[in-house]
């Protein structure tokens, strides 16, 4: 079974932490994938990598940095912490083959004070 | 660009039904992929089935299958023998298949479907 796994379930910070959301998965999957869901809003992604040391920017990366220094961590950064990043943070994998889809982890449910 | 539509905010189904949730898409790659995915209340997203454009048949999985109109456009969810725990946001997406490694194959989401299944 395809295993991602989140840090933290909840997480509280205040504004103008260093925060960090770490993602492992245990398939060697070569893509990594962080988005962020909202009401109304959907998932919308913030970064993704497809190797180590890559990345890309998704649809709203402003205020987030990610990091992927192995292939099977991807790290979530949030510079300076501020109310509107409150949100549930998802993380997913995947092979970087046709018909493979993403896995996704449990997701963080971030609180910013 | 990749466009996902789900019209339906809010479905309730009886248990023991059969229960159609909608999905159209709009794109002009030739070839791409349709995925559904189940989130219940606790979050965690799972993937329930995948549908190639390329496939002549309609994928099953199970209790689910997936009624893939291309000409329309269209990819609905079809649940059979609802049970209590179906009930969760569906979530229908898609991607471009056949692209070279690199891309790292993002997804297109619909807004979801919130599906309650009544006993």
């Amino acid at each position: 079974d395809v295993k991602v796994t989140q840090s933290s379930r909840y997480l509280v910070k205040r504004t103008g932490e260093k925060v960090f959301l770490e993602c492992v998965q245990d398939m060697d999957h070569e893509n990594m994938f962080w988005y962020r869901q909202d009401p109304g809003l959907g998932l919308r992604l913030i970064y993704f990598s497809y190797d180590v040391k890559m990345k890309e920017k998704g649809d709203i990366p402003e205020g987030y940095s990610v990091s992927r220094e192995k292939k099977e961590r991807f790290s979530l950064i949030l510079e300076s912490a501020s109310t509107n990043q409150t949100s549930m943070y998802l993380c997913a994998s995947s092979f970087d083959r046709d018909n493979q889809p993403q896995h996704f982890g449990d997701g963080t449910r971030l609180s910013i004070l | 660009a990749q466009k996902i539509t789900q019209t339906q905010p809010g479905m309730f189904v009886q248990e023991k039904e059969a229960v159609t949730l909608d999905c159209t898409y709009d794109t002009s790659d030739q070839s791409y992929g349709l995925f559904w995915y189940k989130q219940p209340s606790s979050g965690e997203m799972i993937f329930l089935i995948y549908q190639g454009s390329y496939d002549e048949q309609n994928a099953t999985e199970g209790r689910y299958s997936l009624n893939f109109q291309k000409a329309r456009k269209s990819a609905n969810l079809v649940i059979s023998a609802s049970q209590l725990g179906d009930s969760a946001m569906y979530f229908c997406a898609m991607r471009e298949e056949l692209i070279s490694s690199g891309s790292a194959r993002q997804l297109t989401f619909g807004s979801g479907t919130q599906l309650t299944v009544l006993p």
